[in-house]
């Protein structure tokens, strides 16, 4: 059991370019989160998705949107990345109380 | 607007001391109430969970629980310098119904055990 994986691990990006994170879990559960990891703001959710084929806002939703690929892959995408978006995302997922976190992706935006 | 506060420290220890971390939270709802350990350049991983009023132990860690204060704490006994980490107060609590739940974090205490 690999449990939540996340690619890439690390992006260096222009300001104005996209990217899509992405995430799967094999543990067969049906939550999957976004967060974003900040020094001094802790982990704060950007979007998360209960199931298949629901995807609903956090605390911080703007500038990124998700895709519910299936029940395993759930993925993060910056439309036009800002330096505000430079962080640490840490993808998650959960099938009640416990959520399970992958190894993170540090994203730079220049 | 559900809020989780700790202590930000550092909160430093001597090996073999107890470590005492704290965690008040805002929403009068919450039910269940997690302890996550992260170390430096890590992802969050789960210590312990805890839903009733009172103790939980496992192992060197104890969970304390008062729902009527908003107040959880974790205590860690004999503290190794392994224990050296961040440690993060997580609340989860329903969220847009349909059995969704949303945790919310607080911002970590790092805790620092010297040898």
């Amino acid at each position: 059991n690999a449990g939540v994986t996340q690619t890439p691990k690390f992006q260096v990006l222009k300001t104005g370019q996209s990217m899509t994170l992405q995430c799967a879990q094999d543990m067969n559960h049906n939550s999957m989160y976004w967060y974003r990891q900040d020094p001094g703001m802790g982990l704060r959710l950007i979007y998360y998705s209960a199931s298949e084929g629901t995807t609903d806002k956090g605390e911080v939703p703007n500038g990124y949107n998700v895709s519910r690929l299936n029940k395993r892959e759930f993925s993060l995408r910056l439309e036009s990345a800002a330096p505000s978006q430079t962080s640490v995302y840490f993808c998650a997922s959960s099938d009640g109380d416990e959520q399970f976190f992958g190894p993170g992706t540090r994203l730079t935006v220049l | 607007q559900k809020e989780v506060e700790q202590n930000s420290g550092p909160l430093s220890v001597p090996e073999g001391a107890i470590a005492s971390l704290n965690c008040t939270y805002s929403d009068r709802g919450s039910q269940s109430f997690f302890w996550y350990r992260q170390y430096s350049g890590k992802s969050p991983e789960l210590i312990m969970f805890i839903y009733s009023n009172g103790d939980k132990e496992d192992g060197r860690f104890t969970a304390q629980l008062n729902k009527a204060s908003q107040y959880v704490s974790l205590l860690i006994r004999d503290s190794q310098p392994s224990d050296s980490a961040t440690y993060l107060c997580a609340v989860n609590t329903p969220y847009s119904g349909a059995g969704s739940y949303q945790l919310t974090f607080g911002k970590g205490t790092k805790l620092s055990v010297i040898p």
